[in-house]
């Protein structure tokens, strides 16, 4: 399978528990971002990577928050000191950005975050 | 603030049906608009629109934008039940990179 595949599909954890999911984006693809979505809502933007760098960050985006792409290709995002207002899907998607025209973002199945 | 509103928040319909799907939205700079379809998981892509007036189209489905009314419609022609899913319409502003969706549209196509 050569699409968008993020670890864990599933993660419970207890308030205050720091917590780090993985995205693979598709190999030839430049561009990394992360998403959260809650139930009934469509997915908020929440970052995204050019390669290794990080060029945009929601304000969604609290200081327990962090994102690294460090050798271009996979991601982690790491939530510290978890609370359960951070119970949601994250979603990871990337795309190939060539010149001015809007990449088509391809999505992964996204991870569960429950916290208790 | 960007935004996307989606109509009906949820639609239920029985097989055979036509559904039109509405999207509407107040960006700043718009660049581009993003119909994708969301079933158990990831969203998947449909359509991305430009320009206004010109369809796009795949086998049922198919998109209209009007870039001076600002909003996109989807149709689904001979609905089935495996076209259940939420209809996502996001925006992308000339501005930035990131998408903003709308809430989606939950479609139930019942047998």
């Amino acid at each position: 399978d050569t699409g968008v595949s993020q670890n864990p599909r599933h993660k419970i954890t207890k308030r205050g528990q720091n917590v780090t999911f993985r995205c693979d984006p598709i190999s030839e693809h430049n561009r990394l971002y992360w998403y959260r979505q809650t139930l009934g809502q469509g997915p908020e933007f929440l970052t995204y990577f050019q390669n290794e760098a990080q060029l945009e960050k929601s304000r969604l985006l609290s200081d327990r928050f962090s994102a690294e792409r460090p050798k271009g290709s996979f991601s982690t995002l790491e939530i510290q000191r978890t609370e359960q207002g951070d119970s949601a899907m994250y979603l990871c998607a990337s795309s190939f950005r060539q010149g001015a025209v809007t990449d088509t973002q391809y999505f992964g199945p996204g991870t569960r975050l429950t916290v208790l | 603030e960007d935004k996307v509103v989606q109509s009906p928040l949820s639609l239920v319909v029985h097989e055979g049906d036509t559904v039109t799907l509405n999207c509407s939205y107040e960006v700043t700079n718009f660049r581009s608009l993003l119909w994708y379809k969301q079933e158990k998981k990831a969203p998947t892509f449909l359509f991305m629109l430009t320009s206004s007036g010109i369809e796009k189209k795949s086998g049922r489905l198919s998109s209209i934008l009007d870039k001076k009314e600002l909003f996109s419609i989807l149709n689904i022609t001979a609905t089935q039940t495996g076209d259940s899913a939420i209809y996502l319409c996001a925006v992308v502003p000339n501005y930035g990179q990131n998408f903003v969706f709308g809430p989606g549209t939950r479609l139930s196509v019942l047998p």
